[in-house]
């Protein structure tokens, strides 16, 4: 069974920086089969990037993903006040399974 | 619109049964399996299981085997979740969630609101 790997566990930035979070399984991830979602507080996750690097419909420029194999990385080019979240890989190559996700925070 | 609403919380005692609903609009109903995912206080995601609404055909997470039953009515276009034999570690946040056409591994672009579920004696 594959297990996703996020790190780092709590990232600390400042509005306008730019924010790398990895995302690395155990084993090769099928087809690049691997989404990234935003969890806001009280919200339900929101679909970031799929396929690796695919950005999903309304998803601003500003995030991308990406890596192949066993390492994934989901970049945010310059933050915005409104970035500030959970994070989470998943992979669906086989039977979906989530990262523990990365806490990005303001500094 | 695609929407997915869901059923309000449910306060449950230990060794009782849940049954979530989560009702589809804006699509073709029997297009797309829905998932379900469990998020306990402050931690991560967790997949449950799917069901196809076209056959009400399920696969279910190991972890969740013999306790978990999902079922669809296409006359309304809801699927449902019901746990069993409920025990305090089954606090949480319930969503279900939309996959791709025709696809049981898939990511997640269409999400419920979440169904708090609270096992407590």
């Amino acid at each position: 069974e594959i297990v996703l790997t996020q790190s780092p566990g709590t990232l600390s930035l400042s509005p306008g920086e730019r924010a790398t979070l990895s995302c690395r399984a155990s084993q090769s991830v099928s087809s690049n089969y691997l989404a990234w979602y935003q969890q806001k507080p009280g919200q339900a996750p929101r679909l970031l990037i799929f396929g690796a690097s695919s950005r999903a419909t309304g998803i601003p420029d500003r995030f991308s993903g990406s890596g192949s194999g066993t390492d994934f990385t989901l970049t945010i080019s310059r933050l915005e006040p409104e970035d500030f979240a959970v994070y989470y890989c998943q992979q669906y190559g086989s039977s979906p399974l989530f990262g523990q996700g990365t806490k990005l925070e303001i500094k | 619109q695609v929407q997915l609403v869901q059923s309000g919380a449910e306060v449950k005692k230990p060794g009782a049964s849940v049954k979530v609903s989560c009702k589809a609009s804006g699509y073709t109903f029997t297009t797309y399996y829905i998932h379900w995912v469990r998020q306990a206080p402050g931690q991560g995601l967790e997949w449950m299981g799917i069901i196809n609404p076209s056959d009400g055909g399920t696969d279910y997470a190991q972890e969740f085997q013999g306790r978990v039953t999902m079922t669809r009515d296409t006359s309304t276009g809801t699927v449902y979740m019901e746990l069993s034999s409920l025990r305090s570690e089954d606090t949480a946040m319930y969503y279900c969630a939309r996959g791709v056409p025709a696809a049981i591994l898939s990511y997640f672009q269409y999400w419920g609101q979440g169904t708090l579920v609270t096992v407590s004696s």
